[in-house]
């Protein structure tokens, strides 16, 4: 069975902290593929990363990076000196070769000024 | 007008009532996508549409009711509602089935 996990319901920074938001997943496959989502508070998922299985390398953009480790099954996202503009709701998300994204609970990130 | 088309923003509805929810992509996607986001659940799959077939039908109750007209386009009809389908329902659209999803603003969704 796939699975994934967000055990961070909610997070609170203060603007220019780094925050590292975690995920966990679980899965039999060898392929797959892991994504990061972004849920501002107008409601919409906005893609942020796709990952695949097979990459492990870790990314950075802006100031926005993902660490992939296939030993621990995690696809934890970093965010490097906060913003206001980056409280939403963040998913992780896993699919296989198919149509189905499993998509954990989210983390809810509040950056205060 | 790009992306990922949502209307309506807000239903409020009786239990007894009739309506659709409308998903419009303009970004010549081939797959489309219809979730329900409920509080402090996870994003739940209901349907996947591809080149107008649909390919997964998630355990959904028969009072709503997909419809894939053409590849841009993606209705849900909604039928004797429940309190509990209460929700956020999101669309999306992806290139094919393991692109990335571009998703919509959603529909806020009130059973009265």
């Amino acid at each position: 069975a796939q699975k994934v996990t967000q055990a961070q319901t909610e997070i609170s920074v203060v603007e220019k902290e780094d925050v590292t938001l975690d995920c966990v997943y679980e899965t039999r496959d060898t392929t797959y593929y892991l994504f990061w989502y972004k849920q501002p508070p107008s409601g919409e998922l906005v893609f942020l990363i796709r990952r695949n299985s097979f990459d492990e390398q870790n990314e950075i953009s802006g100031r926005y990076s993902w660490n992939f480790q296939k030993s621990t099954s995690s696809f934890n996202f970093t965010i490097t000196a906060s913003q206001v503009v980056d409280s939403a709701v963040y998913f992780c998300a896993l699919t296989r070769n198919t149509d189905k994204l499993i998509f954990g609970t989210g983390t809810r990130l509040q950056v205060f000024p | 007008e790009t992306g990922v088309t949502q209307t309506p923003r807000h239903l409020v509805m009786g239990m007894t009532n009739k309506k659709s929810l409308k998903c419009e992509q303009h970004l010549g996607h081939n797959a489309m996508y219809w979730y329900k986001q409920s509080a402090k659940k996870p994003l739940e799959l209901m349907f996947v549409y591809n080149f107008k077939e649909q390919t997964e039908n998630n355990s959904v109750p028969s009072r709503f009711s997909p419809e894939c007209p053409n590849s841009s386009h993606l209705f849900l009809h909604l039928h004797t509602l429940q309190p509990e389908d209460s929700a956020l329902y999101l669309c999306a659209s992806s290139q094919d089935l393991i692109q990335p999803q571009h998703f919509g603003d959603g529909t806020r969704l009130s059973i009265l």
